[in-house]
C-alpha cells in the first residue's frame, strides 16, 4: 500500500514571500499520480497542481510550482508571492494510474495548516 | 468544469437514525465515485470505492453494513450511515471520476456534509 507522509503540520509565511511544502511517498509503482489539493475554511477541496510520475519536467501553475525529485519519492509544493487567499490546508495525494478496471482513489497526506501572516 | 454537487451541506439526526448523503455530477458522466471521512483537523481517509451498476468495494475497516452505497446511475451516488451512533459524527466529502480523463486530472470533489448524531 501507498504512503504519503506531510511532515510540517503547520506553517507560517508573511505575505508576499515563498514558502515551500514538504510531501515525500513510498510506492513500488512505477508510474502514478501525485496532487495538491487546498482545503480553505469552507472545506472545499480544490485542485491545485498535478505531476504525472513519468514526466520529469516539474508542473506550473501561475504562482505554484513543484519540485518532483522522483528517485527520492519527493514532491513538494512552491507558493509564490503568497496572498491572504492562500491561507488554507494543503494536502498533497497519490494515486495509482488508471487500469481500466475501476479508478483508484486517492491515499492523503496528513495535510499542511498554511498560514499567511498580513 | 465538472461540478460534483453534494447534498445535504449539513445534518444533525437522532442516534439509532439512518441519514442518506447525496452526491451528484452535474455535468459528466461519473463511472466512478468515491466517498471519504475527514475528522477535525485530520486527512480525509478514503472509505470506499462505486463503480455504476456494480457493488462498493469498501476499505478494510469500514463497516459495510452502516454505510450503504449506492452508484445506481452515472449522476448519482448515495452513501446511507444505518443506525448511527455519536462515533459517526464527522465530515463524509464524495469525489467523481469521469474516466481516464478525470483520473488523470484528478478528481473532482463535492462540498462535503457534516454529520453530527445527538
Amino acid at each position: 500500500a501507498q504512503t504519503v507522509t506531510q511532515s510540517q503540520p503547520e506553517m507560517s509565511v508573511q505575505e508576499a514571500e515563498t514558502v515551500t511544502l514538504s510531501c515525500t511517498y513510498d510506492t513500488s509503482e512505477s508510474d502514478y499520480y501525485l496532487f495538491w489539493y487546498k482545503q480553505p475554511p469552507s472545506r472545499q477541496m480544490i485542485l491545485v497542481i498535478r505531476q504525472e510520475a513519468y514526466k520529469q519536467q516539474n508542473a506550473t501553475e501561475n504562482r505554484f510550482s513543484v519540485n518532483f525529485q522522483k528517485a527520492a519519492k519527493s514532491f513538494s509544493l512552491k507558493i509564490s508571492d503568497s496572498q491572504l487567499g492562500d491561507a488554507a490546508m494543503y494536502f498533497c495525494a497519490y494515486r495509482s494510474v488508471y487500469s481500466g478496471g475501476g479508478a483508484d482513489g486517492l491515499t492523503f497526506g496528513k495535510g499542511t495548516h498554511l498560514i499567511i501572516q498580513p | 468544469g465538472a461540478v460534483v454537487s453534494q447534498h445535504p451541506s449539513w445534518v444533525i439526526c437522532k442516534s439509532g437514525t439512518s441519514v442518506k448523503i447525496e452526491c451528484r455530477s452535474l455535468d459528466f458522466q461519473a463511472t466512478t465515485m468515491f466517498w471519504y471521512r475527514q475528522f477535525p483537523k485530520k486527512s480525509l481517509m478514503l472509505m470506499a470505492t462505486s463503480n455504476e451498476g456494480s457493488k462498493a468495494t469498501y476499505e478494510q475497516g469500514v463497516e459495510k453494513d452502516k454505510f450503504l452505497i449506492n452508484h445506481a446511475s452515472l449522476t448519482l451516488s448515495t452513501l446511507t450511515v444505518t443506525s448511527a451512533h455519536p462515533e459517526d459524527s464527522s465530515f463524509y466529502i464524495c469525489s467523481a471520476s469521469g474516466g481516464w480523463t478525470g483520473a488523470r486530472h484528478g478528481y473532482t470533489f463535492g462540498s462535503g456534509t457534516r454529520l453530527t448524531v445527538v
